[in-house]
C-alpha cells in the first residue's frame, strides 16, 4: 500500500531563516510527485510536479527536489506570506493523488 | 480564465439526510476528481469522472456517488449522512485525465 509521510508536522521559522520540508514515500510505479500549498479553509494550490529522481523545480523562494525515496521542498529566505500548510502527494497507476498529512509552516516577522 | 468553482461554500445537514455538491472545472479541462479532507488531514480521493463515467474510485462506501454532465461539470451526492462525513469536500480538474490537478475552494459540510 502507498505511504506518504511528511515531516515535520509543524515548523516555525523567522523571516529569512531558510529550511526544508520532507516528504518520504513508498509507492510502486510512481507516475509523479506533487507539491501543493493550502491556506486555511481554502483548496490546495498547485506548486510543482516532479516525475523522476534527480529532477528539480523552482518557483520564487521555493525549490522542490526528488529522489527515489523522498522529496524535499526547500524554502529560501521565507517571508510571512509563505505561511501555509504544504502538502505532498504521489500518483501511481490511475490518476488519484495520495496525499500526506502536510507540514504546517509559520513564518514570523 | 475561470478556475475551478464549487457550490455551495458551506452547508449544514442533519444526520441521515442527503446532500449534493457541485463543481465546474477550469476552462479547457474535461476531468473532475473529488476529494474529502478532514480537519488536520490530507485530502482523500473519492472518485474521478471522465467522459461522463466514473473511471477510478477510492475507498469510500456506495453512499458516495457522482455524476458528470456533458459540459464537464460534476456533482457529488452523499446519502444517509453520518457525523463522520463532516469535512471539506474538494473538487479538482485536469485535462485528458492529466497528471496535474487544480483544486477548487471546497465546500465545507457540517453534519449535526
Amino acid at each position: 500500500e502507498d505511504q506518504v509521510t511528511q515531516s515535520p508536522e509543524a515548523l516555525r521559522l523567522q523571516e529569512g531563516e531558510s529550511s526544508s520540508l520532507n516528504c518520504s514515500y513508498t509507492v510502486s510505479g510512481l507516475r509523479g510527485l506533487f507539491w501543493y500549498r493550502q491556506d486555511p479553509g481554502k483548496g490546495p494550490e498547485f506548486l510543482f510536479t516532479l516525475y523522476s529522481a534527480g529532477e528539480e523545480k523552482e518557483k520564487e523562494r521555493l525549490k522542490a527536489t526528488l529522489t527515489k525515496k523522498e522529496s524535499f521542498l526547500h524554502i529560501t529566505a521565507p517571508k510571512p506570506e509563505d505561511s501555509a500548510t504544504y502538502l505532498c502527494a504521489v500518483q501511481r497507476y490511475g490518476y488519484a493523488l495520495n496525499f500526506g498529512k502536510g507540514t504546517s509552516l509559520l513564518v514570523t516577522p | 480564465d475561470a478556475g475551478v468553482t464549487q457550490s455551495p461554500t458551506h452547508l449544514i445537514k442533519t444526520r441521515g439526510q442527503q446532500v449534493t455538491l457541485r463543481c465546474s472545472p477550469k476552462s479547457g479541462h474535461d476531468t473532475v476528481s473529488w476529494y474529502q479532507q478532514a480537519l488536520g488531514q490530507g485530502p482523500q480521493f473519492i472518485f474521478q469522472y471522465y467522459e461522463e463515467e466514473e473511471r477510478q474510485r477510492g475507498n469510500f462506501p456506495d453512499r458516495f456517488s457522482g455524476h458528470q454532465f456533458p459540459n464537464y461539470s460534476s456533482e457529488l451526492n452523499v446519502n444517509a449522512l453520518l457525523l463522520g462525513d463532516s469535512a471539506l469536500y474538494l473538487c479538482a480538474s485536469s485535462r485528458d485525465r492529466g497528471r496535474e490537478q487544480y483544486f477548487g475552494p471546497g465546500t465545507r459540510l457540517t453534519v449535526t
